[in-house]
């Protein structure tokens, strides 16, 4: 598994509460994802990082917002939750080594 | 944009048939490709990456090819059993941009009967 952990990995909350995932990795990759992944749709980018405080937004990334204190974390927030963001939603970092992507077992996210 | 389509979108084979499953991307410009294997409810696992400069990986019974020319991969399952079934899906890295985003196709669905 990379050593990767997300937390939690079930959740329900109630629409218009913010809502942090979290991620962390053991291995210090510099390289750090997080996607959705929806019925019909496969997995969609969210923001990425690529270093301590050093993030970028990914196709689907309104309504999200992410930040990285530090190498082995990455947060992602929902600032205000709503249905639409009823979602499963992975962590992934990225082995430099050959460019290897690895991903987390997900979180299980329902917005109601 | 790059596209990557995986076709069929299921597939319902018996135990110890050959299978292929194919995925195709509309844009060449690859840094390379990788297969995942995906279990109801859970995360994603690798299962072969393909650089750009290579023809094809080998994993046990999985085989991946990859003609970047053409736009395509196939992994190849010999012998499949039960404990294949699962969701395999591709994923391509672009050769340009640092943050080497991928992008996945939605996935065939493999159901290996007895």
């Amino acid at each position: 598994d990379a050593g990767i952990t997300q937390s939690p990995r079930h959740k329900v909350t109630e629409t218009g509460t913010p809502v942090t995932l979290r991620c962390h990795q053991t291995e210090n990759h510099r390289y750090m994802y997080w996607y959705r992944q929806d019925p019909g749709h496969g997995l969609r980018l969210i923001h990425y990082s690529y270093g301590v405080k050093d993030t970028d937004k990914g196709e689907v990334s309104d309504g999200y917002s992410v930040s990285r204190s530090k190498t082995e974390d990455f947060l992602l927030t929902l600032e205000s939750a709503t249905s639409s963001q009823t979602s499963v939603y992975f962590c992934a970092i990225r082995d430099s080594t050959q460019d290897e992507a690895f991903f987390g077992q997900g979180t299980r996210l329902t917005v109601v | 944009k790059q596209e990557v389509t995986q076709i069929p979108a299921a597939l319902s084979v018996p135990e110890g048939e050959n299978l292929v499953l194919n995925c195709s991307f509309t844009d060449s410009a690859i840094y390379n490709l990788q297969w995942f294997r995906q279990d109801p409810g859970k995360g994603l696992t690798s299962l072969l990456l393909i650089q750009s400069s290579q023809r094809e990986q080998t994993s046990g019974r999985l085989n991946a090819s990859l003609d970047k020319s053409s736009g395509r991969s196939t992994l190849y399952i010999a012998a499949s059993q039960p404990g294949d079934s699962a969701t395999y899906l591709c994923a391509v890295r672009p050769s340009t941009g640092t943050a080497s985003k991928l992008t996945f196709g939605t996935g065939t669905r493999l159901q290996v009967t007895l």
